[in-house]
């Protein structure tokens, strides 16, 4: 099966740095990968779809300019969550679509913890 | 609107008893897809299943099996014999091909498996 990878899978910063979160194919090229946010006991709600060469279409009520995402090669894609704050503390899921078929494979996960 | 839904929120079940878990989905796509996801406490997402709108046949794997039902727009997820390694949150997804394929999320059914 495809396999996508998460890196890193932690992460504990504190208040103002920015973080940068990177998802992976690692045997597949993914012209799109989506990030999603979880907070505790909540669902996953999807936060931004990036294409490969082309900006992020984030969802409404996500700033883009919080959340920077590149999609720079049809393998990876990076989460940058620029001078966090506490309440960005969350889980980051990314996945990865592989071919026409709606195929969609996820990341195991990042755990953000900003003090 | 929700558009998976899963009412259950807290399921507990005594060890090797049966237990279903509902999911309702609402699209007025005719070609989308139906997923189950198993979320340990580790926070991956496991999957389980894929199907998609045209293929209403149920399915049995192991002690698992998915009732598929566009009737009702239902896609239930029997666990028959529970284990306590069943314990973990589970999730509906839908995938529409109109939106994107982007996934949307039921909020989850925590099922708990006594021993």
């Amino acid at each position: 099966g495809a396999v996508v990878s998460q890196h890193p899978s932690w992460v504990i910063c504190k208040s103002g740095t920015s973080v940068k979160i990177e998802c992976r194919s690692l045997d597949f090229q993914a012209t799109t990968m989506f990030w999603y946010r979880q907070f505790p006991k909540q669902s996953l709600m999807l936060m931004a779809t990036s294409n490969e060469g082309s900006k992020a279409t984030y969802e409404q009520g996500v700033e883009k300019d919080k959340f920077l995402i590149n999609h720079a090669s049809l393998t990876l894609s990076t989460l940058t969550v620029t001078s966090a704050h506490p309440e960005d503390s969350s889980f980051y899921i990314c996945s990865a679509q592989r071919g026409r078929y709606n195929e969609q494979f996820f990341g195991p996960g990042t755990r953000l913890t900003v003090l | 609107a929700q558009k998976v839904t899963q009412a259950q929120t807290e399921i507990s079940v005594v060890e090797k008893e049966d237990v279903t878990l509902d999911c309702v989905y609402e699209t007025r796509d005719t070609t989308y897809y139906l997923f189950w996801y198993k979320q340990p406490p580790s926070g991956e997402l496991v999957f389980l299943i894929r199907r998609n709108s045209f293929d209403e046949q149920n399915e049995i794997s192991g002690r698992y099996s998915w009732n598929f039902q566009k009737s009702t727009s239902s896609f239930n997820f029997t666990i028959t014999a529970s284990q306590v390694v069943d314990s973990a949150v589970y999730f509906c997804a839908l995938s529409e091909t109109n939106t994107g394929n982007q996934f949307y999320f039921g909020t989850g059914t925590s099922l708990t498996v006594i021993p």
